[in-house]
């Protein structure tokens, strides 16, 4: 069965610091790969895809960037962040192609900035 | 823009009841919507889709209806159990029309459901 792992569970940073957020999953070749931010009260927004290593889609201009420098691996990176980027971090996948619609999610991480 | 929205940020219901959770969209390009269950501190679940060609899926206590006239789904759980509690979303999906073959998916804000015992 496929599972899919994030840490860390939870992060206090302080503003300028960097940021290093990891997912991986099992289970499973070639998924599709998401970053999700929930802020407090908010839905979940989308904020980079993937679709196989090195290829990256940006939904939102932002202070984070994204990378999949492995089939199932993908990271959340930030040079400096800021108090605005505070909130919980999702990553979710879903099998590659059409057939199937389903996106699964990890367990998040929450990010402090202070 | 929102393009899907969940108009009820809450609702209590009595345990053994039905509860109903509603959703709008805006976009008929969607072709694909699902719901999930969220716990604080947790990573959303995947509860139960539904395909727009259909009207209505079912799974155990958990039944999808969407009314595409309308732009319109809800879930219905029945009957409502304690455990139950929780934040519900819903989202929908639609094919992205470039060279990444994959879909984009565009979610509510989310219902928080409360389970009376």
């Amino acid at each position: 069965s496929q599972t899919i792992h994030q840490w860390p569970a939870t992060l206090v940073q302080p503003v300028g610091s960097p940021l290093s957020l990891e997912c991986t999953v099992e289970g499973t070749s070639n998924p599709n790969l998401y970053w999700y931010r929930q802020a407090a009260g908010r839905g979940l927004q989308l904020l980079f895809y993937s679709v196989g290593i090195g290829q990256i889609s940006s939904e939102v201009p932002q202070n984070l960037s994204a990378s999949r420098p492995q089939d199932r691996q993908f990271i959340l990176s930030s040079k400096k962040l800021l108090l605005s980027d505070s909130g919980f971090y999702l990553c979710a996948w879903r099998a590659p192609g059409l057939a199937v619609n389903e996106q699964f999610f990890g367990p998040g991480t929450r990010l402090t900035v202070l | 823009d929102q393009q899907v929205k969940q108009n009820s940020p809450s609702l209590s219901v009595q345990e053994g009841r039905i509860s109903i959770l509603n959703c709008d969209y805006t976009n008929s390009m969607f072709d694909y919507f699902l719901w999930y269950k969220k716990y604080p501190a947790e990573g959303p679940t995947f509860l139960i889709s539904i395909s727009s060609i259909k009207d209505k899926n079912e799974d155990g206590r958990f039944t999808v209806f969407l009314n595409k006239s309308a732009k319109h789904l809800s879930l219905h759980i029945v009957p409502s159990q304690p455990g139950d509690s929780a934040v519900y979303f819903c989202a929908a999906s639609a094919r992205r029309f470039d060279s990444s073959g994959t879909y984009k998916y565009i979610f509510g804000t989310g219902t928080r459901l409360k389970v009376l015992a």
